[in-house]
């Protein structure tokens, strides 16, 4: 079955500390993979995407095959970075074109 | 952003009455979707249209149904709104454009209450 699992509901760190946001999957193909990033009562924006490894807000996320994992990273947390990181993958079939989302991860960084 | 309009941003409905929903976009993207976002669920697809006229069902598509007459609108309509459908309601578009370079935006997002 295709699958993304983000494993931590709640991740709270302090400011200034790395941050780790787990990202694992089940695919059978080639995944073509996503962070998207939520803040309070917004739209949801794309943050990365695996295949172009930028880093973006200071974030970055390395695809793991073997591990079948896109962790999301941050070396130095920000406050202004407290918002809900989805995790997906695309499923292309035909006309059948999908987000497989995680449940999402609701960071907060304290002060 | 992206060109993506929903409309009504925010709604109070009572039980049993017909709600639509509409997304309109001016990026000409052939993939529409809308999603509903619960605490606890996450994102939850409820249909989603590959072109004019050509939609499909999601994971929760019952009490739901969608109509796609141009390309650049998406409405969804709650045909007799029950409690249990209280949520924010996303609307979405991407375009297969290419390994690397697919994308889905998202639109602001309607706020509906069923009371």
């Amino acid at each position: 079955a295709q699958r993304v699992t983000q494993p931590e509901k709640l991740l709270s760190v302090f400011k200034g500390a790395p941050v780790e946001l787990k990202c694992n999957y089940s695919y059978s193909g080639s995944p073509e993979l996503f962070w998207y990033v939520q803040y309070s009562r917004q739209r949801l924006q794309l943050l990365l995407r695996h295949i172009s490894r930028e880093s973006i807000k200071g974030f970055t996320a390395d695809l793991n095959k073997g591990e079948t994992s896109f962790h999301l990273k941050k070396p130095f947390a920000q406050e202004e970075d407290s918002a809900m990181y989805y995790c997906a993958l695309i499923r292309n079939a035909g006309n059948n074109r999908k987000l497989i989302w995680g449940l999402g991860t609701s960071l907060a960084v304290n002060p | 952003d992206a060109g993506i309009t929903q409309s009504p941003r925010h709604k109070v409905t009572e039980t049993g009455t017909p709600v639509t929903l509409r997304c309109h976009q001016t990026e000409n993207h052939r993939y529409m979707y809308w999603y509903r976002q619960d605490p606890g669920h996450g994102l939850r697809l409820i249909h989603y249209s590959y072109g004019v006229k050509d939609t499909d069902k999601g994971e929760v598509s019952d009490g739901y149904s969608v109509s796609r007459s141009k390309t650049e609108d998406f409405l969804l309509t709650l045909e007799s709104a029950t409690s249990s459908q209280t949520s924010v309601y996303f609307c979405a578009i991407s375009e297969l454009v290419g390994t690397g370079r697919n994308t889905i935006y998202f639109g602001e997002g309607s706020w509906l209450t069923v009371v």
